[in-house]
């Protein structure tokens, strides 16, 4: 079955980085952009980057952009999210979804995967 | 903040008819661009309930249907049951904003 999972969260200070991975199998990876979302504790869901199948187009929040780099490996049916100068705000579980290229509705979703932003 | 408001609760009793409003403007879901549906109950991940405005996945109950007019969408539960109580978020894409957005949310209670 089309399967989801996520990887690399964990604690680290204001203005460190981390890398999130995202393992993807049960369908074609090549067939379907791919993206990245967040939740605040608290919050409502937040739309952060999407890749095309081939990686050539990537867009990004505003309150990520210049920060972030999403990426993938279609060799390996991975997705990542290198995050840099991480700042409090962007605690959050981060969930990586299988992405409509068309249409933009996103099915399914992995399960998430916790960052916290603390000294 | 998000571009998409929805109301932040709406509650009803077992078997009742509930909706849930997302309103945009005319860079997303008034410039034509598509709105989705999503529920998420607490620890788990959210799913896809509604796609392309009006379109269900399999599995997903008959009782669950959305609609778009304008600047706004709005999803329908009909026969409301103690398990749909959940978050409900919309979804469409903002070309001011070059990026998808979701709507603020909406909690559905079950009285």
């Amino acid at each position: 079955q089309v399967q989801l999972v996520e990887s690399g969260g964990g604690l680290v200070k204001p203005g460190g980085s981390l890398r999130l991975s995202c393992e993807a199998s049960g369908f074609t990876f090549t067939d379907y952009y791919m993206s990245w979302i967040r939740q605040a504790p608290g919050k409502g869901l937040e739309w952060v980057s999407y890749i095309s199948t081939g990686g050539t187009t990537r867009k990004y929040a505003d309150s990520v952009k210049g920060r972030f780099t999403i990426s993938r490996d279609n060799a390996k049916n991975s997705l990542y999210l290198q995050m840099n100068s991480l700042r409090a705000e962007d605690t959050a579980v981060y969930y990586c979804a299988r992405t409509d290229t068309n249409y933009g509705w996103s099915d399914p979703w992995g399960q998430g995967t916790l960052v916290t932003v603390s000294s | 903040q998000s571009v998409l408001t929805q109301p932040p609760s709406v509650s009803g009793a077992p078997g009742q008819r509930v909706t849930i409003s997302c309103t945009g403007s005319s860079s997303n879901i008034g410039a034509g661009y598509d709105v989705h549906w999503y529920q998420h109950l607490p620890g788990t991940a959210p799913k896809l309930l509604i796609f392309i405005n009006n379109n269900r996945p399999s599995g997903v109950p008959d009782r669950f249907s959305g609609s778009k007019s304008g600047t706004s969408a709005s999803l329908a539960i009909s026969g409301l049951q103690a398990e749909d109580e959940a978050d409900y978020y919309c979804q469409s894409y903002d070309s001011s904003l070059s990026g998808y957005v979701f709507g603020t949310g909406t909690k559905v209670t079950v009285l």
